[in-house]
């Protein structure tokens, strides 16, 4: 199985300022037929279901704020939150879809200093 | 609109079943791979099973393989989980997911219900 691991568990930004989440998978997601990762970021806000944010590592889902912006490829991925605003306080997960069991990172924890 | 919303959880004694259902509306069920992801309280996503758009192919978890049943009625389009001989760690907040590439092999997950808690306990 991909293990897929997240860091930090948790951060403190201020409001404004950029948040980074980074996420390591135990073998590259990147797929060498077509040049793409199988990399996946949710938001998870209290009491709701996981919200898409970005697929393929780095393709914004419509009506996703532009602040939010995905990067990497391989076995290296990061999330980042340009500009946090108050309503982006969740948890974030990522998750790889290169195989099955789909699997997902223990989620980061991202809340305002 | 997509809606997806789960029934069928509550309390359950170890070693005993439950089938949950997702029933779908506002999309094409049928042209969609559906799964099954978990989330016990407090903690991160766990992946369960999926199906195939059309019921033909089922992939597992390991952690509930032989004894979760993924499957779909189409013609009702409905989602449902069997799950028997259930244990203490099966205990979790269920959700059923929707591919968002339609009849693709590309398995991540645009629309999730709100979830059906399933409490294994004696």
């Amino acid at each position: 199985d991909i293990v897929m691991t997240q860091s930090p568990d948790s951060l403190a930004v201020s409001l404004g300022e950029r948040a980074t989440i980074n996420c390591k998978s135990s073998q590259s997601l990147l797929y060498s037929s077509n040049d793409k990762n199988y990399l996946t970021w949710y938001q998870q806000k209290p009491g709701q279901p996981p919200k898409l944010l970005i697929y393929w590592a780095s393709t914004r889902e419509s009506g996703v704020p532009d602040r939010f912006s995905g990067s990497g490829s391989g076995t290296d991925f990061t999330l980042t939150i340009s500009s946090l605003q108050a309503e982006d306080v969740a948890v974030y997960y990522c998750q790889q879809y290169y195989t099955t069991p789909l699997t997902f990172g223990g989620g980061t924890k991202v809340e305002i200093k | 609109q997509v809606q997806l919303l789960e029934s069928g959880g509550g309390v359950v004694q170890p070693g005993r079943s439950l089938r949950l259902s997702c029933a779908a509306s506002g999309f094409t069920f049928s042209s969609h791979v559906m799964h099954w992801v978990r989330q016990a309280p407090g903690k991160g996503l766990e992946w369960v099973a999926l199906i195939s758009y059309d019921g033909s192919n089922k992939y597992y978890a390991d952690s509930v393989k032989g004894r979760f049943t993924i499957s779909r009625d189409n013609s009702k389009n409905t989602l449902y989980l069997q799950m028997n001989s259930l244990r203490g760690e099966d205990t979790a907040l269920y959700y059923c997911a929707r591919d968002r590439e339609m009849a693709s092999i590309n398995h991540y997950f645009d629309y999730w219900g709100q979830g059906t808690l399933v409490t294994v306990s004696s």
